[in-house]
């Protein structure tokens, strides 16, 4: 059950597109669409904010899209605002009914 | 309004062990499966434990696998962790979450502490 793999931090200005990646194997990200994303502020408790690889939770802007290919799945923020400066974590399903987290990417907005 | 409220968090010595509830509110808890996730200070996330919506399966990272168990009362819409054998390395804010429909974590609660020391 080790984490899944994410860079430790991603950085852009205002208005750019950045993109965090999380990376897993066949036994997590790899087989199943089952990867999900969540927001976490400072002191504050996560938010998901993509399901299911690409789909939005009601009330989640549309700046915020999934992907996935292979064993590494992909969150994009397009349109940079400072708001969106936080910690991202991806998760997923596994092949041992279990659940297993990225080890998270703290996004800086210049 | 959809609600998790958790508590229990202490301060236990090293071997120690304690219960942590979670009060749910604002849905059907018998519908669905509940989560435990925790973060040491300073860290990421770390799923704990899973229990089926009728709690008749339950699942554990390896970590606590043997140490801590996973229950649910739909009378009381409450969710619990007993945590025995306590280590150091188990301080953490401990995360009551709801599953949703889609294997996702959907409503998390606010978190209580449970710090490990002597």
């Amino acid at each position: 059950q080790s984490a899944l793999t994410q860079p430790a931090s991603v950085s852009g200005s205002p208005g750019q597109s950045i993109t965090i990646s999380c990376s897993g194997s066949r036994s997590d990200v790899g087989t199943y669409d089952y990867v999900s994303w969540y927001q976490q502020h400072p002191g504050k408790a996560p938010k998901l904010i993509i399901y299911d690889v690409s789909n939005r939770p009601s009330g989640v802007s549309n700046r915020f899209s999934g992907s996935k290919s292979g064993n590494m799945a992909s969150l994009t923020i397009s349109g940079l605002q400072t708001e969106d400066e936080a910690d991202y974590y991806c998760s997923s399903y596994t092949s041992s009914n279990t659940y297993v987290f990225g080890s998270g990417t703290k996004v800086t907005v210049l | 309004e959809v609600q998790l409220v958790e508590s229990g968090g202490v301060v236990v010595q090293p071997g120690g062990s304690l219960r942590l509830s979670c009060a749910a509110s604002g849905f059907t808890f018998d519908d669905y499966a509940m989560h435990w996730v925790r973060q040491a200070p300073g860290k990421g996330l770390e799923w704990v434990s899973l229990i089926t919506w009728d709690g008749i399966r339950t699942y554990y990272a390896d970590s606590v696998k043997g140490r801590f168990t996973i229950s649910r009362d739909s009378r009381k819409n409450s969710l619990y962790l007993q945590l025995h054998s306590l280590r150091t390395e188990d301080t953490a804010l401990y995360y009551c979450v709801k599953s949703s429909d889609n294997y996702c974590m959907d409503v998390w609660g606010k978190g209580t502490t449970v710090t490990v020391s002597s």
